[in-house]
């Protein structure tokens, strides 16, 4: 069974700092991995996809690597700032299922102070 | 820009009451997801529909819950009898998928919190 995890649970960082938040997967076989935006309350925001072709992908400031074989991916963020304060969640979109849903890690919540 | 649409944003019930979400998926996207979350978790898959039919539904208590997808477009799921332990955030999420594979990003909207007195 595919599980996801993501290292650390929190960050707190100042503002300005360049920042890694790493997610990895028990299961290679998958179609892609995603990268998700949660703000306290609210639904998700999609922030990058990787399809499992790919090494990476870049949108703005976030960058984010993929490496199918040993079952991780980072999220690199850029110069951080307070409106990036959120909790970001790694989703993988698992070969080995029924249907195409994503399964979760629990996600990093990151505090960036002005 | 076209976003998924989900109502009523915060719901609030009594134990063994009956609830109902709606959802209205981005235009076009014939592929529709019923996630929950817990606070602290990651959301967890209830349901998936591609068009009408029901693709995975292998995690969706079915002795209280049920979803329906009747014409394709929008979706309803219902929980009778509500338990304390469905106090969740109820996320649904559409896409695209070509040739069975998840090509496309998934779209969330912006969920339903539930609590259950």
């Amino acid at each position: 069974k595919q599980e996801v995890t993501q290292i650390p649970a929190a960050l707190s960082v100042p503002e300005g700092e360049n920042l890694v938040l790493n997610c990895s997967f028990t299961d290679s076989a998958i179609y892609n991995l995603q990268w998700f935006r949660q703000d306290p309350g609210k639904g998700l925001t999609s922030l990058l996809l990787i399809q499992s072709s790919q090494r990476e992908q870049t949108s703005g400031r976030l960058n984010a690597s993929l490496d199918k074989s040993s079952g991780r991916s980072t999220l690199y963020i850029a110069a951080s700032q307070p409106g990036d304060s959120a909790t970001y969640l790694c989703a993988v979109s698992p070969l080995n299922q029924a249907g195409t849903a994503l399964i979760f890690g629990k996600g990093t919540t990151l505090s960036v102070s002005s | 820009e076209a976003e998924v649409a989900q109502s009523p944003r915060y719901k609030i019930t009594e134990k063994s009451q009956a609830v109902a979400f709606w959802c209205d998926p981005i235009s076009g996207h014939a592929t529709l997801y019923w996630y929950r979350q817990i606070l602290g978790q990651g959301p967890e898959l209830l349901v998936q529909f591609q068009d009408e039919s029901v693709v995975d539904d292998s995690q969706l208590p079915k002795d209280r819950f049920s979803a329906e997808r009747l014409k394709g477009v929008d979706s309803t799921l219902k929980i009778q009898p509500a338990e304390l332990g469905d106090s969740a955030m109820y996320l649904c999420a559409s896409s695209l998928v070509r040739d069975g594979a998840p090509s496309y990003e998934q779209y969330f909207g912006p969920g339903t919190r539930l609590t259950v007195t």
